[in-house]
């Protein structure tokens, strides 16, 4: 079964410009996650969705960030204008049913704003 | 979330059981213990997870103490790929589980 798929894998890009990430869930899972993996703060969950709805955007840096889910099998995070501290890794995950079961990460996309 | 304490690093010889300790003595009656893995460049990996039974899948084995305050992970026949970064997990079931909080995790290395 293909896994969470991320694109692009890498992104280096300037600051100002707008920058979109992509994600693409495990068939048949409900709920997807974004995160963002830095050395300084490790792992933080920015939004999740669940049932394509956004539930918890409070991890959400500021307004320059937005993601939507416009179907079960796709969601974007955009950042808008890119700053130099958003280079990070970018994770998506994706769970299915109940808050028990595990979530699956995809490879993640390194994001680099000069 | 309650706290877990691992060992910074641990190295096992190839081919033989690697044993992940995790501590998490402030645990409480409705977390799970999950098991995740990061090898360089990639995302995390799901091991495994458990309420207060032993679990075992084709990765690994996860032992729950019964008091529940501590747990380990068994690799049962370690390889070279599985050299990473191993994080131990609490997690509370309903809405504040959905973030994962990783702590600074055990660097297995596993040697030839």
């Amino acid at each position: 079964d293909a896994g969470v798929i991320q694109s692009p894998r890498h992104e280096v890009t300037e600051m100002g410009q707008e920058v979109t990430l992509r994600c693409k869930p495990i068939s048949g899972h409900n709920s997807l996650f974004w995160y963002r993996q830095t050395m300084m703060r490790g792992l933080e969950l920015l939004i999740y969705f669940n049932n394509n709805v956004p539930i918890d955007d409070s991890g959400m840096p500021e307004d320059r960030f937005s993601a939507k889910m416009p179907n079960a099998s796709f969601s974007t995070l955009k950042i808008q204008p890119s700053e130099p501290r958003d280079s990070a890794v970018y994770f998506c995950a994706s769970r299915q049913g109940a808050f028990n079961q595990p979530q699956h990460f995809g490879d993640g996309t390194r994001l680099s704003i000069l | 979330d309650a706290k877990t304490t691992q060992p910074t690093s641990m190295d096992c010889a190839e081919g033989r059981a690697a044993n992940l300790p995790c501590n998490h003595s402030t645990i409480s009656g409705n977390e799970y213990v999950y098991w995740y893995r990061q090898i360089h460049s990639q995302g995390p990996q799901y091991i495994i997870h458990g309420l207060k039974n032993n679990e075992t899948n084709e990765m690994a084995s996860l032992i729950i103490t019964e008091d529940r305050k501590s747990s380990t992970l068994i690799l049962p026949h370690a390889t070279l790929r599985d050299t990473a970064v191993y994080y131990c997990i609490v997690r509370a079931s309903g809405n504040a589980g959905n973030m994962l909080t990783f702590g600074g995790g055990t660097r297995l290395m596993v040697k030839p």
